[in-house]
């Protein structure tokens, strides 16, 4: 079975600074995908980034980029020019297709909650 | 362009009863999964539906059951409520038919409080 493991409840950045929140992930597919997820307290899950396996390229979205160490089974997410509207809950989350053709299940880490710094 | 809903928003019940909740998806969208969020932890799969069958499941007992209708909305229903089941439930929608990994884009969630 696929596990995510965030190991940092929360965190706390400055506006403008640069945070880095981790995820390892266990799987025995080679061929899946990862993903970090937003959700604020309006609790609307919200993609951030998404980062397919078999690309060696990591990912990245504006201030948004990831760290993908597919040996270490690491995927971390690096957000820079930090501003108060990234405060929220992130979960790191992976998946893969299966061969029916459907998008298989989400599986979740716990979680890291964000927070400014004033 | 209607992103996913879910209704209702907010639903308490006792222990005992039994709840439906229900999700339309994002126009385009033909396969609808739900989680389950429980307070500070990530969503846990329940099950995913497509072409009005349940194709996958996650570890959840059979008090959790759900379906689709041929317009791809679909509901959610738990028996016998526990207290244990008071949590967020997502819907998320997807579509099948690219040749690549689809998004799942999230509903709001319905808070489910069981008394």
């Amino acid at each position: 079975a696929q596990t995510v493991t965030q190991s940092q409840p929360e965190m706390s950045v400055q506006e403008a600074e640069t945070v880095t929140l981790s995820c390892t992930y266990d799987t025995s597919e080679s061929d899946y995908y990862l993903f970090w997820y937003k959700q604020p307290p309006s609790r609307q899950m919200i993609l951030v980034i998404r980062q397919e396996a078999y690309k060696q390229q990591n990912a990245t979205e504006n201030r948004f980029s990831v760290n993908f160490q597919k040996a270490a089974k690491s995927f971390s997410l690096k957000i820079s020019d930090s501003q108060l509207g990234d405060a929220a809950m992130y979960f790191c989350a992976y998946s893969h297709k299966d061969s029916g053709g459907s998008n298989y299940k989400l599986t979740f880490g716990k979680g890291t909650l964000l927070t400014m710094n004033p | 362009d209607a992103g996913v809903t879910q209704s209702p928003t907010h639903l308490i019940k006792t222990r005992g009863q039994q709840v439906t909740l229900r999700c339309s998806p994002k126009s385009g969208h033909d396969t609808v999964s739900w989680y389950q969020q429980a307070l500070g932890q990530g969503p846990q799969f329940i099950f995913q539906y497509y072409e009005e069958e349940e194709r996958q499941r996650g570890n959840f007992p059979d008090r959790f059951s759900g379906h689709q209708f041929p317009n791809y909305s679909s509901e959610l229903n738990v028996n016998a409520l526990l207290l244990g089941d008071s949590a967020l439930y997502l819907c998320a929608s997807s579509s099948r038919l690219a040749s690549s990994y689809n998004e799942q884009f999230f509903g709001p969630g319905t808070r489910l409080t069981v008394l």
